[in-house]
């Protein structure tokens, strides 16, 4: 079974540039997650995917930031323009019903972000 | 924010020995659970206590919860140059919905000595 399929791996932008991260779940999975992961601490979530529905983007700043999971399947997240501050890991994530208690989440390898 | 905070930040041990982090919390939880980050790498999920448990094993872990003091402890025994990695605890909050969003610690990094 595939796990969750993150691309690019590593992006290096110049700050004001946009930029765009994809996440595919493991099939089957509703829950979908996107993190933010800095240097030497754990991650913290950005937006929360149920289906194609975003039931929690507290967390994420919509000034700069955007999401979507449009057939809810895969997923992009978008910075733009970027800061030198977004510097960061972003990490997607999958479970396969966080409304029914299965929480385990399966996460991506991660794209590390550096803004010049 | 970070809702969990481990303890210690770093920990060193000789190949063989046990190795114990451990992870405080702030708020009333659902669940508790464990994840290990090999560097470079995405976490990889490795147990889940609920809040009504006390003890759960898997393999060489073992994992504790005092809900009263809001701690959990995870225990690595005959440690492996293969655990090195960080490990972060991150907690589910007591909810009427079902829905689980998880808060991650700040992450113990284990290194284990050959």
């Amino acid at each position: 079974e595939a796990g969750v399929v993150q691309s690019p791996r590593y992006k290096i932008i110049e700050k004001k540039q946009p930029v765009a991260f994809w996440c595919n779940p493991i099939s089957g999975h509703n829950t979908l997650y996107w993190y933010l992961q800095n240097l030497g601490q754990g991650p913290e979530l950005l937006i929360r995917y149920e289906n194609e529905e975003a039931v929690d983007d507290s967390q994420l700043p919509k000034d700069r930031f955007s999401a979507e999971r449009l057939k809810g399947v895969d997923s992009t997240l978008k910075i733009q323009p970027a800061e030198l501050g977004d510097s960061a890991v972003y990490l997607c994530a999958s479970s396969l019903d966080s409304a029914r208690g299965r929480s385990e989440q399966f996460f991506g390898p991660g794209t590390r972000l550096t803004v010049l | 924010s970070q809702q969990g905070e481990e303890d210690p930040q770093a920990l060193s041990i000789q190949e063989g020995e046990n190795a114990t982090m451990n992870c405080s919390y702030k708020t009333s939880i659902n669940n508790l659970q464990w994840y290990r980050q090999n560097s470079g790498r995405g976490l990889v999920h490795l147990i889940l206590i609920r809040s009504n448990e006390r003890e759960k094993h898997s393999g060489r872990l073992r994992v504790t919860l005092d809900t009263s003091k809001k701690s959990s402890s995870l225990l690595i025994t005959a440690s492996r140059a293969a655990d090195t990695a960080s490990y972060f605890c991150a907690t589910a909050p007591r909810s009427n919905f079902g829905n689980e969003k998880l808060t991650f610690g700040t992450g113990t990094r284990l290194t284990i000595i050959p």
